[in-house]
């Protein structure tokens, strides 16, 4: 699950999006989705308070205090940061990278 | 650099009418292809992983395929709830404890009854 699912908010505030799976997988990751650029990896967790950088990991940070909980933290939202945040996880590196999706969080920076 | 290139973009058929989605993909050692099916507004659904050419995989009216350069999702006598974006993703070998997926745009399937 994700949360919140949508949100508004102004540039300059921080902003946390949540992520909590049940599944008791070892990796969670974080993406956003634009038009005509696909699903690109910002942050991903292979562990309690492990973190690697993905592709696009700019303007963000992420913290994973607990093994089902996964957040991304926007420090000073900027209108690029407009997007639709997608949040995975898969069991561990031997299950070959099939990633489960939650339902996403729909983020305006205006 | 990997790079996965899906084809076409977008692809209206009536119901029943069987057709082909593609997903091209360079990548440094494949470690599986996924496809995964998004309907508006959520998050992708998992439907298949190939892991190596040759290997074929079906569910439903859905049909995977893999070779050593691309990927068809074939789609047989589609119904008007097959209609979505279909994503096709690839996982290579990198260092590290690196685990990510490079994934393509996507195609916009719409089915009219």
């Amino acid at each position: 699950t994700q949360s919140p699912r949508h949100k508004v908010t102004e540039t300059g505030t921080p902003v946390t999006l949540r992520c909590h799976q049940t599944e008791n997988h070892r990796y969670m990751y974080w993406y956003r989705q634009d038009p005509g650029l696909g699903l690109r990896l910002i942050y991903f967790s292979y562990d309690v308070k492990m973190k690697e950088k993905g592709d696009i990991p700019e303007g963000y940070s992420v913290s994973r205090e607990k093994k089902e909980r996964f957040s991304l933290i926007l420090e000073s939202a900027s209108t690029n940061q407009t997007s639709m945040y997608l949040c995975a996880s898969s069991l561990d590196w031997s299950s070959y990278n099939e990633q489960f999706f939650g339902p996403g969080t729909r983020l305006t920076v205006l | 650099e990997d790079q996965v290139t899906q084809s076409p973009e977008a692809l209206r058929l009536q119901e029943g009418e069987s057709s082909s989605l593609n997903c091209s993909y360079t990548v440094s050692g494949l470690r599986g292809l996924f496809w995964y099916r998004q309907d508006p507004g959520k998050g992708p659904e998992f439907l298949f992983t190939l892991y190596s050419a040759g290997e074929e995989k079906e569910k439903e009216r859905l049909k995977a395929t893999l070779t050593k350069k691309e990927s068809f999702l074939h789609i047989t006598a589609p119904k008007p709830e097959d209609s979505a974006t279909y994503l096709c993703a690839v996982a290579g070998v990198y260092g590290g404890a690196t685990n990510k997926l490079i994934f393509g745009t996507g195609t916009l399937l719409a089915v009219q009854p």
